[in-house]
Order: C-alpha cells, then structure tokens, then sequence
C-alpha cells in the first residue's frame, strides 16, 4: 500500500508560470514532510519541508501549503525557470523514525 | 559541509563478481541509509544503521550485505548479484533524531551483466 501518494506524474509549465505538485497522506503519525528535487545522475536534494503545526512555508520562490485535515500538501514553483525542470518527490516521515516514505514523483518540464 | 561522497560512481559487473559500494559522510550524522532507483522511480529504501547499528532491513536479498565500521562510513558489499539489480545506488545520512534532514549522495549507478 502506498503510504504517500503523488500527482501529477508530469507536468509541463511556461517559463514564469506556477507549477503545482499534490501529495496525499493517510498515516496521522506522519509529522515531517520534506520535498525533494532531483537532476538526472544526481541523488536527491532536499528542497523545502514543513511540519503539521504550520499550513505554509515558504522559501524563495517554493512554497509548501499543508492541510491537515485534509492530509494533503503541495508544493508551488513561482515563477517557475528552466533550471527548475527535475523530478520531484514528496516525503513524510516520522519523528525518531529513520523511514521516509516516498510520493512516486513528478517529472517537471519548464519551457522557455 | 553537507556532502554525502559515494564511490565508484559508475560500476559494471558479471553475476559472478564481488564488489563494494562506499559511501562518506562528516556531518557527524549517526543514521545512515542505503537506497535502490530505478529509472523514472522513487528512491526505494534498503537498509538503515542507526549508531553503526543495522535497525532497518527491509527483506533485502542476502546478496546485498550492509556494513557500517564506523559512524562515518557505510558500505555496501555485492555478490552474486542479477541483472535486475542494475539501479542507481544511493546513501543518506542525517541525525536519528530531531530534524530528519536526510541529505543524499550522487549515487552509484551499477550495471549486471
């Protein structure tokens, strides 16, 4: 069973525009959710994570919006760049657990 | 410094071989993971060793044997290995509590022939 589940499986967005990449969760004991960005031949690099206490965070151009309630996040790309096309993957852990459970990613294109 | 070093970066090898994945990290992080990707896939977890102990096996086949001699080196020993087990490689590391920050290597993209 798929513990974080992760839509788009592709998205292509304009230069400028605003991508949008939606996870869901259904375990409640999840309490960290990083969001991940990876280049092709490269590992993973951490983006942006957020905890349950907040509903946003935001860092540059990257912004997380959380609902609890709902058990989703998201992360939005502003203006979003050329240098931004990667995959990208959601992530929810929990605390003192050493387990990340990964979305199943999204391959993000932005067109000049 | 945040880097994870992994080495060789590239490895080809028949189903016969021996060889060894190394993986770096001096961030005094004590947990430390060994991942499995495959193309257009998440990173799928292997193994976990927190304070140079394995707490973490998930049901990996034998012929992948984990080891961690010291609290800053994790490596990855092959044997036998099948040409499906051709993927890219990946070690993390991040502290066993708190943050969870997991920083990840480049990876060891390994081929099976």
């Amino acid at each position: 069973q798929q513990q974080v589940k992760q839509s788009p499986q592709s998205l292509i967005v304009q230069k400028g525009g605003i991508s949008i990449i939606n996870c869901a969760y259904e375990n409640t004991a999840f309490d960290y959710f990083p969001w991940y960005q990876q280049f092709p031949g490269k590992g993973p690099a951490l983006l942006i994570a957020i905890r349950p206490d907040v509903s946003e965070k935001k860092e540059g151009r990257f912004t997380i919006s959380f609902n609890k309630s709902a058990k989703q996040f998201s992360l939005h790309i502003m203006d979003s760049q050329p240098g931004d096309s990667a995959t990208y993957f959601c992530a929810a852990s929990m605390r003192n657990f050493n387990k990340f459970y990964f979305g199943s990613g999204t391959k993000l294109n932005v067109k000049p | 410094d945040t880097e994870v070093t992994q080495t060789p970066k590239h490895l080809v090898m028949g189903m016969t071989n021996k060889k060894s994945l190394k993986c770096e990290q001096h961030m005094g992080h004590r947990a430390m993971y060994w991942y499995k990707q495959k193309a257009k896939k998440p990173p799928e977890l292997m193994f976990v060793y927190s304070y140079e102990k394995l707490s973490i096996n998930e049901s990996v086949p034998s012929r992948f044997s984990p080891e961690c001699p010291n609290s800053s080196l994790l490596n990855l020993h092959l044997h036998a290995l099948q040409p499906e087990d051709s993927a890219l490689y990946l070690c993390a590391s991040s502290h066993p509590w708190g943050k969870n920050i997991q920083y990840f290597g480049a990876g060891t993209r390994l081929s099976v022939l």
